[in-house]
C-alpha cells in the first residue's frame, strides 16, 4: 500500500535556528507533495506544493526563503524551517500525490515542531 | 475564491445519539472532490469519506455523507454516536483534481458517556 513516513516525528529548536525535516513516500511515486503546517488551535495551512518537473510553488505568507523545500526525486521531499520563532511552531504534514490528476492525498504522520 | 464552512466549532453529544456535523463548500469548479479527515490527540489526519459524485452516499466506519452539488454540501453523519468517535473532523475540498486540498476550520466532536 500507500505510506509516507515523516521524520522526525517530534522537534524542539532555539528561536532563531533552523530545523530540517523530511518526508519518504514508499510504495508510489509522488508526482507532487504538499506541505501543510497545523498551529495550535488552528485549520491546516497550505505552505507550498512541489511537483516534479515544475517550479515549487508558495501559497501566500509563505516563501521560500523561509521555508526551502527539496524534491530531488518521486520518493523524497524535504523542508526546512529557518530562523524559526515561536509562530512557526506547530504540526508541519506532508502530503503526497500518486499521479497528476488525482486528488486524494497521502498523509505522513508530521513533525511537531516546538520553538524556545 | 475557493473555501469550506464548518459552521460548528464545538458539537457535543451523549453516546448513542446520531452525530451530523455540517460542511458547506465555495467553488467555481464543476467537478470539486470532498473530502472528511478525522484527527485524534496528538496524531495527523487520517481520510474518513471521500466523494465527487453528485447525490451518491459515501460510507465507512459507521460515518457517511453525501455530496450535494446542489447545495454545495457534504455534511458527515452517523447513526449512533461512540466514545471512540471524540476527535477533530476536517471538511477539505480539493477544488480540480490538480489542487491541493483546502481545509475547512474544524469541527471538535466530544461525545460523553
Amino acid at each position: 500500500g500507500a505510506l509516507v513516513y515523516q521524520y522526525p516525528r517530534r522537534t524542539i529548536c532555539k528561536s532563531g535556528t533552523s530545523m530540517r525535516m523530511e518526508c519518504q513516500a514508499v510504495g508510489f511515486q509522488a508526482t507532487s507533495v504538499a506541505w501543510y503546517r497545523q498551529s495550535p488551535q488552528k485549520t491546516f495551512e497550505l505552505i507550498a506544493l512541489s511537483t516534479v518537473n515544475s517550479a515549487i510553488k508558495y501559497e501566500q505568507n509563505f516563501t521560500q526563503e523561509k521555508f526551502p523545500i527539496s524534491h530531488p526525486n518521486l520518493s523524497f521531499s524535504s523542508m526546512t524551517v529557518l530562523n524559526a520563532y515561536l509562530e512557526d511552531r506547530g504540526l508541519y504534514l506532508c502530503g503526497a500525490r500518486a499521479q497528476v490528476n488525482y486528488a486524494e492525498q497521502f498523509f505522513g504522520p508530521g513533525t511537531r515542531l516546538t520553538v524556545l | 475564491g475557493d473555501s469550506v464552512t464548518q459552521t460548528e466549532g464545538l458539537v457535543t453529544l451523549t453516546e448513542g445519539l446520531p452525530v451530523m456535523l455540517n460542511c458547506t463548500y465555495q467553488t467555481i469548479y464543476s467537478n470539486p472532490f470532498l473530502f472528511w479527515y478525522v484527527q485524534h490527540l496528538n496524531e495527523s489526519p487520517r481520510l474518513l469519506l471521500k466523494s465527487f459524485t453528485d447525490n451518491k452516499r459515501t460510507e465507512h466506519q459507521g460515518f457517511h455523507a453525501t455530496l450535494h452539488k446542489s447545495s454545495s454540501s457534504f455534511h458527515l453523519q452517523k447513526s449512533s454516536a461512540q466514545l471512540s468517535d471524540s476527535a477533530l473532523y476536517y471538511c477539505a475540498l480539493s477544488p480540480d483534481s490538480n489542487y491541493q486540498l483546502i481545509w475547512g476550520s474544524g469541527t471538535k466532536l466530544i461525545i460523553k458517556p
